[in-house]
């Protein structure tokens, strides 16, 4: 099975909203709605953002927020700040006990 | 607060092996699964394996699969992977990450480096 499919790069403005989207087939993003999404700074461990397609975890801003259409799932992060640029990943159960993880985009604040 | 701290990485010969451990805290170990993630250098993360709760189910990524194997001493509080026939395409950043609904990983270490080199 091939990772799923993120853009290497996006970008935005202080204050503007991004949106990065996760690409895979029926057998993954489109089967479940077991899709994640991590917030990877530099030389740091991953930090879930996102958890069954548009779920929060506790404190973690609502500028933050989930969505799935088909076999496609997105990230989108609303007034975008410094401290929000990293590295996002996705990642989606695959089945079979198995997971997926995306190439990862890095996201720039302009 | 919830704690997992990998260690056992190193710099090792291909087709050596090399023990991982990540000791947990600050949650009752015993009531989660547990998984290893994976991270080249200047790469993408790797789902690597997963092990249930009671230890009573395994399950790896496709790449590791004959070669790693999960798991757990609850009493002690410690997850460990133990590498074998180590490959240099092994080398990574290897971290253990707790797992929570729907395959997301709530909390995870720091990670350790291992590096298969000759």
């Amino acid at each position: 099975q091939s990772a799923l499919t993120q853009p290497p790069s996006a970008s935005g403005s202080p204050g503007q909203s991004v949106t990065i989207s996760c690409t895979g087939t029926s057998s993954d993003v489109g089967g479940y709605n077991y899709v994640s999404w991590y917030q990877q700074h530099p030389g740091k461990a991953p930090k879930l953002m996102i958890f069954e397609v548009n779920k929060r975890p506790s404190g973690v801003p609502d500028r933050f927020s989930g969505s799935k259409s088909g076999n496609t799932a997105s990230l989108t992060v609303s007034g975008l700040q410094a401290e929000d640029e990293a590295d996002y990943y996705c990642s989606s159960y695959a089945g079979s006990n198995n997971l997926l993880f995306g190439g990862g985009t890095k996201l720039t604040v302009l | 607060q919830v704690q997992l701290v990998e260690s056992g990485g190193g710099v090792v010969q291909p087709g050596t092996s090399l023990r991982l451990s990540c000791a947990a805290s600050g949650f009752t170990f015993r009531r989660y699964g547990m998984h290893w993630v994976r991270q080249g250098p200047g790469k993408g993360l790797e789902w690597v394996a997963l092990i249930w709760n009671d230890g009573s189910n395994k399950y790896y990524g496709d790449s590791v699969k004959g070669r790693f194997t999960i798991s757990r001493d609850s009493p002690k509080n410690t997850l460990y992977l133990q590498m074998n026939s180590l490959r240099a395409e092994d080398t990574a950043v290897y971290y253990c990450a707790r797992d929570s609904t729907g395959w997301g990983f709530d909390y995870w270490g720091p990670g350790t480096l291992v590096t298969v080199s000759s």
